[in-house]
């Protein structure tokens, strides 16, 4: 049963464009996520990160949004750019477990074209 | 700073066959991942470990085996290689207060 769900396999946004990138989450023990972004032959690099107790964080073009009551976070790329093409994943984390695990979704293919 | 080392990086084995894939890990994290990674199936927990010494079952373990004598490596077995198990195979690891992985760049498995 999967935790984290990402619903959108792939997405396609003109170069400049915002986007959005979908992520929901069933654990409510979840307290911290995070995406990852892979390019092909690469392994997933982190990306930017938001713990429960806030509700957006934003680091340069790239802003997650937190919303708690609605087990559900989003990626916002403005403006979107061609070199932002990869696959994107999105993970969540309960802090308080001693296992450390990070549950993924299955990855959203971000296409952005000129 | 090597970070996170797997090698190979490509493999063809034939069906029956057995390997190891290797993990290394230079920034002296406790914990440590091997991911499979299949088209439409996002990234898959296979084996972790939580220490030298321990390793546990993910999602997906079945066919596979760990080891983590030292630290700094983690060694995922496939003793009896299948055309199932053609994937890519990721290792990640991360420190104790960490919350984020660590990856590897992968190595890609084709059982033929």
């Amino acid at each position: 049963d999967q935790q984290v769900k990402q619903n959108s396999p792939s997405l396609s946004v003109q170069e400049g464009r915002i986007s959005i990138l979908n992520c929901d989450y069933t654990n409510s023990m979840f307290d911290y996520f995070l995406w990852y972004k892979k390019y092909p032959a690469e392994g997933p690099t982190f990306l930017i990160s938001i713990s429960s107790i806030k509700d957006k964080n934003e680091d340069g073009r790239f802003t997650v949004f937190l919303n708690k009551s609605a087990k559900h976070l989003s990626l916002h790329i403005v403006p979107s750019q061609p070199g932002d093409s990869a696959v994107y994943f999105c993970a969540a984390l309960n802090r308080g477990s001693t296992l450390g695990r990070l549950y993924f979704g299955r990855g959203t293919q971000l296409t952005v074209w000129p | 700073n090597a970070g996170v080392t797997q090698t190979p990086k490509f493999r063809v084995l034939k069906t029956g066959q057995s390997m190891t894939l290797l993990c290394a890990q230079d920034m002296n994290h406790e914990y440590m991942y091997w991911y499979r990674q299949d088209p439409g199936m996002g990234l898959r927990l296979i084996h972790y470990s939580v220490g030298e010494g321990t390793t546990a079952k993910g999602e997906v373990p079945d066919g596979y085996n760990v080891s983590r004598l030292k630290k700094q490596n983690f060694l995922l077995g496939l003793e009896s290689a299948a055309p199932s198990q053609t994937s890519v195979y990721f290792c990640a690891s991360k420190g104790q207060g960490n919350y984020g992985y660590t990856f590897g760049s992968g190595t890609r498995l084709t059982v033929v």
